[in-house]
Parts: structure tokens; sequence; C-alpha cells
């Protein structure tokens, strides 16, 4: 079945570069999301990919795709103390065609000043 | 920017009593969701609804979950009876289509504390 899978924690001083990883299962998935949740608020859309894509820019975040490896990764240059959030991939299940999303355990990402 | 809201965001209620939760999707979005996130656990997906219907729903929504759009603008989840289990953070999301090439939007969700 279909599974999502991230490291739980990551630390990073201020500046620093954020590399966040994601492995995913279903290779039919035409797109994939990252999303942010900052203590005590939803999930905040933060950027997505498109499977043809290798890579995606979007002024501090970039997105790598590796489909191949199945792998896909978030970058947040230039980390700020506002950054610090638990980060998700999600992905559509691949044999649903009213576009659920299956997460990842999210990531903690924790800035440190 | 438009966003999902959702109402109230914490609900405390007695094991057993029943409740609803309330979603105003975005006005042109056409596909509506449900997700849940158990304390420490992932996101999951619970169902989506469409076009006055459910369009698929998982395991965990068993009889004793139900949804409605009971006019234009909102989006409820009713949990008849409610059990100690079901305590979580439940998220509403909605999009404009179902295929999942489009990015699902998602309100702050209500915290369902059942004692």
């Amino acid at each position: 079945g279909e599974d999502v899978e991230q490291s739980l924690f990551l630390s990073v001083r201020e500046g620093d570069s954020s590399v966040i990883n994601c492995t995913y299962t279903d290779s039919s998935s035409t797109y994939l999301y990252w999303y942010k949740q900052e203590p005590g608020a939803g999930l905040q859309l933060l950027t997505y990919i498109f499977s043809n894509m290798d890579m995606k820019q979007d002024q501090r975040l970039t997105v790598l795709l590796n489909k191949k490896d199945k792998h896909l990764s978030l970058r947040i240059a230039d980390t700020q103390t506002g950054d610090s959030a638990i980060y998700f991939c999600a992905e559509p299940h691949g044999s649903s065609n009213t576009g659920k999303l299956i997460f990842g355990q999210g990531t903690t990402l924790q800035v440190k000043p | 920017e438009p966003e999902v809201t959702q109402t109230p965001s914490h609900q405390v209620t007695q094991m057993g009593q029943e409740v609803i939760l309330r979603c105003v999707p975005i006005s042109n979005h056409l596909y509506f969701y449900w997700y849940r996130q158990i304390l420490g656990q992932k996101v999951e997906f619970l169902v989506s609804f469409y076009n006055n219907e459910i369009s698929e729903k998982s395991e965990i929504f068993d009889d004793q979950f139900s949804v409605e759009r009971p006019d234009g603008s909102n989006f409820t989840l009713k949990i008849r009876s409610t059990k100690l289990e079901d305590s979580a953070m439940y998220f509403c999301a909605s999009s404009q289509m179902g295929t999942g090439n489009q990015p699902q939007h998602f309100g702050d969700g209500t915290r369902l504390s059942i004692l």
C-alpha cells in the first residue's frame, strides 16, 4: 500500500539551509505536496511539484524530486526562526479518483537563533 | 486570499454524546474532505465529498460518522456517539478538482476532546 516516510526531527541554526527529506511509494503520483503546520495552526500549503519536474524553486524554497528513487526533498535557504514548524509531505493516493492525500508523519524543524 | 474556516476551534464532549464539526470551504471549490490527526500520529484521510455525496471514505469512517452539506456554504462532520478514541484534531479541506492535480487547502482544525 501507499506509504510516505519522513525523518521526525531536524535542528538547524538561523541562516543555515534546511533540507527535509521524504520518500513515497506510489510512482503514479502526478503531484507531490509540502504542507507546513505552525503550533496550534492548520496545514498551510507551502509548495508542490508536478511529477515530470526535477526541481521547483520558489523564493527561499527549493523542491527536488527524484522519481527513480521516489525521493522528495524540501530545501529552505537562509532558515529563519519563523520557519520553525512541522513540515509534511503528501501524495495523492494512487488508486483514488478523489485526490485523497497520504501524509508523512511530519518533520519538526527547530531553528536555533 | 480565500481560506477554509472551521468552527469551533476546540470542542469538549462527554463520551457517548453527538458532536458536529463545521467547515466553510473555499467558495469556488467543488471537492471537500475531512482528515484527522490523533496526537503524535499521522494525518489520516476520513472522507471525500463531491456533488452532494460521499465519493470515498476510509475504514475509520464507520456508521458513527456522517457528512453533510446543508446549504451552499457549510460542510459538516457529525459523530453520533463519540468514543474516547475519537479525540483528535479534525481538519477540513477543499479543492477545485478531486484528481490530486489541484492542491487541497486546509482549515486550522477543530481539536476534539472526548471525556
